[in-house]
Parts: structure tokens; C-alpha cells; sequence
């Protein structure tokens, strides 16, 4: 799976919206970029998935350039609840998906009031 | 979206003897769970990937006769810490995948071995 690279921390003022880059200059044709967050003490949870279109869901948006190396996961109005560790990951889907989902370091979103 | 439930939620053990956690996919047929370690301040390390029926495939550097895992069902895989030391204190988490792209994550189970 391509390796990802995201900024080790950001904060953002409640309220606002939140973008978290994501570089993987890597990826490979058939591969997805998916988002997964990781609240203190609790399990990851998914949060979007896409391959080269943009895609929206009720948690968050996330934004595929056009040569797929980089991605952008916004979280359009932040609450003190979205206080987690993002982590951007890349790997096959589909089908084929039921593959590892290997996990880099992430990025702590700091949600201020 | 799918529900992975993850037994138990803590579990603090005496050094030597061995613990059980166990990964239930409640609302679909998981037919490859994966089992992560994860220390204080850092991120998940993968342990090793299970198909339902099938002998897991383990991570480099994972002892295999250390952490057994069993997949017999497609709703229940478990991880048993044997022998169980300090160092294997650690939080524990298994995700499950059925015929979709997504994997689900248990709630993770905190260990403390004294």
C-alpha cells in the first residue's frame, strides 16, 4: 500500500471547518484514500473513502485532487467532539479490500472553543 | 454504519497467565478480521490478519504461539495473550471486513499485566 503523510498536529477554533491534508504521491491506480479517526481510548472509526471523486457524507467531505496525490478531508463545522487523531490511508478497495489497513501517525485535530 | 463489539473493555491480569479478548461483527459477516496493538502516544501496529476457518497470518515480529488467534466463525475471532508479561500491557483492537471496503473497529480492550 502507498504511503501517506499528514502534518502531526492542527488546531482548529469550534465552529469552523476543518481540513486535514493528506500526501500520497505514491498511489496506485486501483487504490482508494480513506479516512479513519481515533478518539483518546476508543477504537478507530471510519469516516469517507473515495477513489478519484470527490465525496460527501453526513460526517465530513473529502476532496481528491486531480492527479490523486494528495487529498483533503474537511469536517465542515467543527465541535469539541471531533477532537481526535485523523489518519489518511491508502490501500485497495473493493472487493479486494479486505486488506490491511496500515497506519501512520496521523494528525491530532485540536477542536478550540 | 457496522457494529465490530469487542470483549472486554479492560482486563487487568497477574503476569503468567493468559487472556482472552473476543471480536464480534453484530450486524454482518466478517470474513477477515485483523488484530492491532497500539502503546501510549502511538498509532496502531498491526498484529496479524485472520480469514474465518483459515490459520491467522501474523506480522513480522509477532510471536504467533504468544497471541493465538482463532477465526471460527464469520461473526467471532479471538486473540488469547498467553504467558502474559508487563511488556504485553497494551491497548488492543480488532477491526472486521465482510464483502464491502470498509473495516470496523471494536471499542479496543485496555490490558494491564501486573
Amino acid at each position: 500500500d502507498a504511503k501517506t503523510t499528514q502534518p502531526p498536529s492542527m488546531d482548529c477554533a469550534e465552529g469552523r471547518a476543518a481540513n486535514l491534508p493528506c500526501n500520497h504521491s505514491t498511489i496506485s491506480g486501483n487504490e482508494y484514500v480513506y479516512w479513519y479517526r481515533q478518539i483518546h481510548s476508543q477504537g478507530p472509526q471510519y469516516i469517507i473513502h473515495g477513489l478519484k471523486n470527490n465525496e460527501t457524507n453526513e460526517m465530513a467531505s473529502l476532496i481528491i485532487t486531480e492527479d490523486r496525490k494528495s487529498s483533503t478531508l474537511i469536517l465542515p463545522h467543527a465541535t469539541l467532539r471531533d477532537t481526535a487523531v485523523y489518519y489518511c490511508i491508502v490501500r485497495v478497495g473493493g472487493i479486494q479490500g479486505a486488506q490491511k489497513l496500515v497506519f501512520g501517525q496521523g494528525t491530532r485535530l485540536t477542536i478550540n472553543p | 454504519g457496522a457494529v465490530v463489539s469487542q470483549h472486554p473493555s479492560r482486563v487487568i491480569c497477574k503476569s503468567g497467565t493468559s487472556v482472552k479478548i473476543e471480536c464480534r461483527s453484530l450486524d454482518f459477516q466478517a470474513t477477515t478480521m485483523f488484530w492491532y496493538r497500539q502503546f501510549p502516544k502511538q498509532s496502531l501496529m498491526l498484529m496479524a490478519t485472520s480469514n474465518e476457518g483459515s490459520k491467522a497470518t501474523y506480522e513480522q515480529g509477532v510471536e504467533k504461539d504468544k497471541f493465538l488467534i482463532n477465526h471460527a466463525s464469520l461473526t467471532l475471532s479471538t486473540l488469547t495473550v498467553t504467558s502474559a508479561h508487563p511488556e504485553d500491557s497494551s491497548f488492543y483492537i480488532c477491526s472486521a471486513t465482510g464483502y464491502g471496503s470498509e473495516a470496523f473497529f471494536g471499542q479496543g480492550t485496555r490490558l494491564t499485566v501486573v
